[in-house]
């Protein structure tokens, strides 16, 4: 169990131009999740997928963003046309339905920072 | 909607003095509830969950919290503080498998 891998762990763009973020989930974790976490605020959930399928969006998902897990395991998160408020921290989840009561285990999240 | 609620956004402990983390939850019907600590620029550690098959839960690095029905709470305790303590703590609650919804957070300082 190498536990939920997230790169890069620091990313810093400028204002518009667009960003992709990468989530290795635990190994045959059938659930990912994706939240964003902004200074002084716990974790806001913004999408989860069971297997390839994204069963959930937050309306914090705006257009500019869209996550994908194309082939059930690891995901990614695109944010086009960048914006100021979107600095934040992004945080990864994953689950299993084998696993008790099904916790979600987190990454150490990709920090995103707009100059 | 379900809603966490964390009373005090900083708490300052002597070291191995009580830990008392206050946490209430707005919901109708028990859900499952958590316990999470994170550590700066890391992601977020499970220390304990609640999921009805005891009210009080034991988790890791001697912690621990009760659930209330009556009080819809679930704080988090700790007998002795310790200085690797020092971090923020989010309780958390969620139906299952879905979505996990976090109160805003507890900072925990722990002076020498």
């Amino acid at each position: 169990d190498t536990g939920v891998s997230q790169n890069p762990r620091h990313k810093i763009t400028k204002r518009g131009q667009n960003v992709t973020f990468r989530c290795d989930p635990i190994s045959e974790h059938n659930r990912l999740y994706w939240y964003r976490q902004t200074l002084g605020q716990g974790p806001e959930f913004l999408t989860y997928f069971q297997n390839e399928a994204q069963l959930e969006k937050s309306r914090l998902l705006s257009d500019r963003f869209s996550a994908e897990r194309p082939k059930g395991s690891f995901s990614t998160l695109e944010i086009q046309r960048t914006e100021q408020g979107d600095s934040a921290m992004y945080l990864c989840a994953s689950s299993s339905r084998k696993e008790p009561d099904q916790p979600q285990h987190f990454g150490d999240g990709t920090r995103l920072s707009i100059l | 909607a379900q809603s966490v609620t964390q009373l005090g956004s900083h708490v300052s402990v002597s070291e191995g003095a009580l830990v008392l983390l206050r946490c209430n939850y707005s919901s109708s019907v028990p859900p499952y509830l958590f316990w999470y600590v994170q550590y700066p620029n890391q992601g977020l550690q499970l220390l304990l969950k609640y999921t009805s098959a005891a009210t009080l839960v034991k988790g890791i690095n001697g912690f621990e919290a009760e659930f209330k029905k009556s009080e819809t709470s679930f704080h988090l305790t700790k007998p002795s503080a310790h200085m690797s303590d020092a971090a923020e703590y989010f309780c958390a609650v969620s139906w299952g498998y879905q979505k996990v919804t976090f109160g805003t957070g507890t900072k925990l300082q722990v002076i020498p």
